[in-house]
């Protein structure tokens, strides 16, 4: 099983600023199968980012993905009120299917 | 758009089964998960039925439940036997994008209780 970690746990920022998350997985991703989703309180998550680097059908130019192998990034350029949620990290290249435990962006 | 149905209170080593209407595609055309997120945790695939209709699921659901679909009322379905405390949960259905078991549509997901 491919376990994937997050860093940080927490992260306050202010709206404008640059946020910069980390997903590390115990195994290499091959095929850069890596996708990112938010969360905001009491909805359904939302894809973002698939392929380490594609973004989504109606995602802002502002949040972006890369990395490869172990390391993955997602980064949100300038933060706007409606980033400020829980981020999740996810593999699919191996069953189980898993996500990483999440790091939360609030406002500082 | 994903709408589920059919969450609530259950019993330990009870059962409930979960429905998801789906509208603007086919779930047979498509792959199809269940993910659930325990309370104030991360989250977890469980399951996944594959446009030819073959399934896969997490070992910690293996055995007590199992995925299919009503090709003809696009549904998607998840059958929950052996309620265990542990899979008390909010169960999203979840539809891939490309073939590949990422996720570009959800639902609002139903709630699971396992509780005496």
């Amino acid at each position: 099983e491919i376990v994937l970690t997050q860093s940080p746990g927490t992260l306050s920022l202010s709206p404008g600023e640059r946020a910069t998350l980390s997903c590390r997985a115990s195994h290499s991703v091959g095929n850069r199968y890596l996708a990112w989703y938010h969360q905001k309180p009491g909805q359904a998550p939302r894809l973002l980012i698939y392929g380490a680097s594609s973004r989504a059908t109606g995602i802002p130019a502002r949040f972006s993905g890369s990395g490869s192998g172990t390391d993955f990034t997602l980064t949100i350029s300038r933060l706007e009120p409606e980033d400020f949620a829980v981020y999740f990290c996810q593999q699919y290249d191996d069953s189980p299917f898993t996500f990483g435990p999440g790091t939360k962006v609030d406002i500082k | 758009q994903l709408v589920e149905s059919g969450g609530g209170l259950a019993q330990p080593g009870g059962s409930l089964r979960l429905s998801c209407a789906a509208s603007g595609f086919s779930v047979s055309s498509n792959y199809m998960s269940w993910v659930r997120q325990a309370p104030g945790k991360g989250l977890e695939w469980v399951s996944v039925i594959y446009s030819g209709g073959s399934t896969h699921y997490a070992d910690s659901v293996k055995g007590r439940f199992t995925i299919s679909r009503d090709s003809s009322k696009d549904m998607l379905y998840l059958q929950m036997d052996s309620l265990r405390a542990d899979d008390t949960a909010m169960y999203y259905c979840a539809k891939s994008l490309e073939w590949l078991l990422f996720f570009d549509c959800w639902g609002q997901g139903t709630l699971v209780t396992v509780s005496s």
